[in-house]
């Protein structure tokens, strides 16, 4: 089945800037998303299409996918930023069509 | 504004059922497809069931495939899951969230606040 990898942790110091991966053997040709998740909060989208950001998410956060990795970005980081990202893709590669998750990535701003 | 809000959660015991309901306001929701999104206490975010807009196209995942039946009535904005043979791997916070409009692999861009099913005897 689809298995998408992300790191369980990244740490970084406030105003510096954190990269989360999300890898796969070919994801570079899948739709990528991305969800920032705070505790006790639902899920909500931060990056959407690889690259796109929906209104209202600062212009710090930014994603690229190409080969075996998919990246989210936060430049300039705040302590409002800590939380658990995960990415996301629709697998249609198999008979029963459905999307992946990540394990998701905590991030932590020290 | 545009919302979802869950409800149906609440203890069953194991072998039991439970239907949740996700109802939608703010957008016109038959334009949408839309998803469950299920997370176990301390675990990570898993994908449950999608269906079109229409209702032409339904994909369960392979955990929940011949025990949940995702459903959805467009005159009165609601989304629904039908829970059957539950056990204690399904215990968890249960999402609806909007999906695309035009494309499967839309991504989820509007969640409800979830709803907790606990299977427990």
């Amino acid at each position: 089945s689809y298995v998408l990898t992300q790191p369980p942790s990244v740490s970084v110091a406030p105003g510096k800037t954190a990269r989360i991966s999300c890898g796969e053997t070919n994801i570079g040709s899948k739709v990528v998303h991305w969800y920032q998740q705070k505790p006790g909060q639902a899920p909500v989208l931060v990056i959407y299409y690889d690259t796109d950001r929906p209104s209202g998410i600062p212009e710090r956060f930014s994603g690229s996918n190409s080969g075996k990795t998919a990246s989210l970005t936060i430049s300039r980081v705040e302590a409002g930023d800590e939380a658990d990202y995960y990415c996301q893709v629709w697998d249609s590669s198999r008979d029963h069509l459905h999307w992946v998750f990540g394990g998701g990535t905590k991030l932590t701003v020290l | 504004e545009v919302q979802l809000v869950e409800s149906g959660g609440g203890l069953v015991q194991p072998g039991g059922s439970l239907r949740l309901s996700c109802a939608a306001s703010g957008f016109i929701f038959s334009n949408y497809h839309m998803n469950w999104v299920r997370q176990a206490p301390g675990k990570g975010l898993e994908w449950v069931s999608y269906i079109t807009s229409g209702s032409s196209s339904i994909f369960y995942a392979d955990s929940v495939r011949g025990r949940f039946i995702i459903s959805r009535d467009n005159a009165k904005n609601s989304l629904h899951l039908q829970m059957n043979s539950l056990t204690d791997e399904d215990t968890a916070v249960y999402y609806c969230a909007r999906g695309g409009r035009d494309h499967a692999e839309g991504a989820f861009d509007i969640w409800g606040q979830g709803t907790m099913v606990t299977v427990s005897s």
